[in-house]
This record gives C-alpha cells, structure tokens and sequence, in this order.
C-alpha cells in the first residue's frame, strides 16, 4: 500500500540533544511537508520542500533542519536550539497542487 | 495572505441531528479548498475537497462541504451524525495560482456527538 511512514510513533529528547524524526513515501510525490502540531494551535508549517535538493522555510523554522536527498525521504531534525520542542510533529507529501496531501501518523516528542 | 479561519473551537451535536462546521477562508487568487480529519495520536484524513464546478462537493462518510465564493466559506456539513464522527476537523486553502503548493490550515474544530 501507498503511504507515508513516520518513525519512531514516540521520542525522547534530553537537554542539549539534536533528534532526527524520519519520514518516508512512496507515494511518489515530489513535494514534502512538516507540521507542528499543538493544542489549539492547529498545524504550523516547519519546512518544505517541492524537490529532490531544494526545500524552504515555513512559518516556525528556527530551531528545526531538514535535508531532501532522495525523493522518498525528508527527515527533520529538531536541534537544541529549538527551547520548546515538546509536540505532535506530522510529515505529509503531495503530488499536484489540486491533490489533497497525504500525512503519516506522527512522532509525538517529549523531554525528558 | 492566505488565512483559513475556523470559527468554532468546538462543536457539539446529538447523534441522528444535522452537523455544520464552519470554516472561511482568505486568499489572493482562486483557492482549492479541502476538509480534513484527525483522530487522537493519528494523523490527518482527507474528507473531500473542492476544486471547480459543483458548489456543493460529497466526499467520504456522508459528509458534504458547500463553497460559496461571494462569502468566501466552505462549511462542512453531514445530514445525520454519528457518535464515530466525534474528532478533531481542519479546513485548509490552497491559492491555485501560487507556485508553492503549502497548504493554509485552520486552527480546528472539535466536534463531538453526543449519544
């Protein structure tokens, strides 16, 4: 089946720590996307990226990287610089602009 | 800018009455404009989006959304709701003409059905 894996479902992180969340298609789709999600703020865009190489910052970027090496892959990394990274993070892809995206089923990442 | 407002933060409703949840929206061109759904610790479904045509566009489990342009709304609607609809229910927008392709989501509405 056609979708999008997000892993791990949970993460720890502890202070001063850079964690990597992964996400991964085969939907085929050349664009990528990660939210951030908190209670009763709805979804907040981190990253995107329309192509292999190529990605662009969204509206809460600071704190966070990404790379896009293949089509398949966009992992994003929440570093240390990032103060209050507890959340719900979402990865989602997209094929043509009329398209819905498709989202994985998240990591929800803590500190310890 | 683009904006996608969801008035509502919660909705509550009987199980077998008519649910609306309702979403406005702001954008600079003409939008595409779709209904998601989340459940707990789940990422978003997709419900059904609007694209051209139709106002009024049917999408999964009985629900429909209806566009209307000069208020620039795309309320979701079901005819009859289910204890199972009960979750957490995002509009968003996307200007067809931005080469970008991000979509504008709304801040949510949780609906619940009571029994």
């Amino acid at each position: 089946d056609g979708g999008i894996t997000q892993s791990p479902k949970y993460l720890f992180r502890k202070e001063g720590q850079n964690v990597t969340l992964s996400c991964e298609q085969n939907l085929n789709h050349d664009a990528m996307y990660w939210y951030r999600q908190d209670p009763g703020q709805g979804l907040r865009l981190i990253y995107y990226s329309q192509i292999v190489n190529d990605f662009q910052k969204g509206d809460i970027a600071e704190g966070y990287s990404v790379s896009r090496e293949k089509k398949e892959s966009f992992p994003l990394t929440v570093t240390s610089a990032q103060k209050n990274p507890t959340a719900f993070y979402l990865c989602a892809s997209s094929g043509q602009a009329s398209q819905p995206q498709h989202f994985g089923d998240g990591t929800r990442l803590s500190i310890l | 800018a683009q904006s996608v407002a969801q008035p509502e933060d919660q909705v509550n409703v009987a199980e077998g009455n008519p649910l609306t949840v309702k979403c406005t929206y702001s954008v600079s061109g003409n939008p595409y404009l779709f209904w998601y759904v989340q459940y707990p610790n789940r990422g978003l479904q997709f419900l059904l989006k609007y694209i051209t045509g139709d106002n009024l566009v049917k999408g999964s489990y009985g629900f429909e959304a209806e566009f209307n342009k000069s208020q620039t709304s795309f309320h979701l609607k079901k005819p009859s709701a289910l204890v199972s609809d009960s979750a957490l229910y995002f509009c968003a927008v996307r200007d067809r003409g931005s080469t970008l392709g991000r979509l504008y989501f709304g801040r949510g509405t949780q609906l619940t059905v009571w029994p």
